[in-house]
């Protein structure tokens, strides 16, 4: 069964410094998410994206945050300067359709981000 | 915005027990998923439904839209169902996921 794949699995970053969290959504899918889970905290949404552009975002992803879709496969996270604040899980989530309740979203195995 | 509430918030139970989880909403919804997350963090889908009742296996999922409330029931409880159960509920306007705070299952041999 095609899967949602990220990486890397775990990402140890200073304080400050840039990183990119890559996903690979399933290839049919057209609908793509990320959300975020502090440690013991419930996920939290941060953005959705469709044809090419944001289609939502949360008030958690902020001006230090950006998505892309570089090549119709890779959609990636960028968190512009790390804080602290940022360590958590990161998942990315696709979907194939907003219009079909049988339509599920299917999650990769999440990016550890941690901030030191 | 909407809140999505879960109870029990930890469920331990013996093999073989039926169990219930519930996910309560406060408005109204496109879909309701069901998901199951595993000690290692990794997030599967369970169900999604927008009315009625799924089964797959021992899994039963009920929806009832007028009063904002899901079910999932684990019949003969095995502890490899031992996980963290989240509720998530879909609004399309915003094509965006509200989640629950989750169910932590813990089922003893």
């Amino acid at each position: 069964e095609p899967e949602v794949t990220q990486t890397p699995s775990h990402q140890v970053t200073q304080m400050g410094q840039e990183v990119i969290l890559r996903c690979v959504p399933i290839s049919n899918h057209l609908y793509f998410y990320w959300y975020r889970q502090i440690l013991g905290q419930k996920v939290e949404f941060l953005v959705s994206f469709y044809n090419n552009e944001i289609s939502e975002k949360s008030e958690i992803f902020d001006d230090q945050f950006s998505v892309e879709r570089p090549d119709g496969s890779n959609f990636t996270l960028k968190i512009r300067s790390t804080k602290l604040e940022d360590s958590a899980m990161y998942f990315c989530a696709s979907r194939k359709s907003v219009w079909d309740s049988n339509s599920p979203l299917h999650f990769g195995n999440g990016t550890r981000l941690t901030v030191t | 915005k909407n809140e999505v509430e879960q109870s029990p918030q930890n469920l331990t139970a013996q093999e073989g027990e039926f169990i219930t989880i519930n996910c309560s909403y406060s408005v109204g919804i496109s879909a309701l998923h069901w998901l199951q997350q595993h000690p290692g963090g990794g997030i599967v889908s369970l169900f999604m439904l927008s009315s009625g009742k799924k089964k797959h296996g021992r899994l039963i999922a009920t929806i009832n839209i007028q009063e904002k409330h899901s079910s999932l029931h684990i019949t003969a409880s095995h502890p490899r169902d031992s996980a963290v159960y989240i509720c998530a509920v879909f609004i399309i306007t915003g094509n965006q996921f509200y989640f629950g705070t989750g169910t932590s299952l813990t089922v003893i041999p």
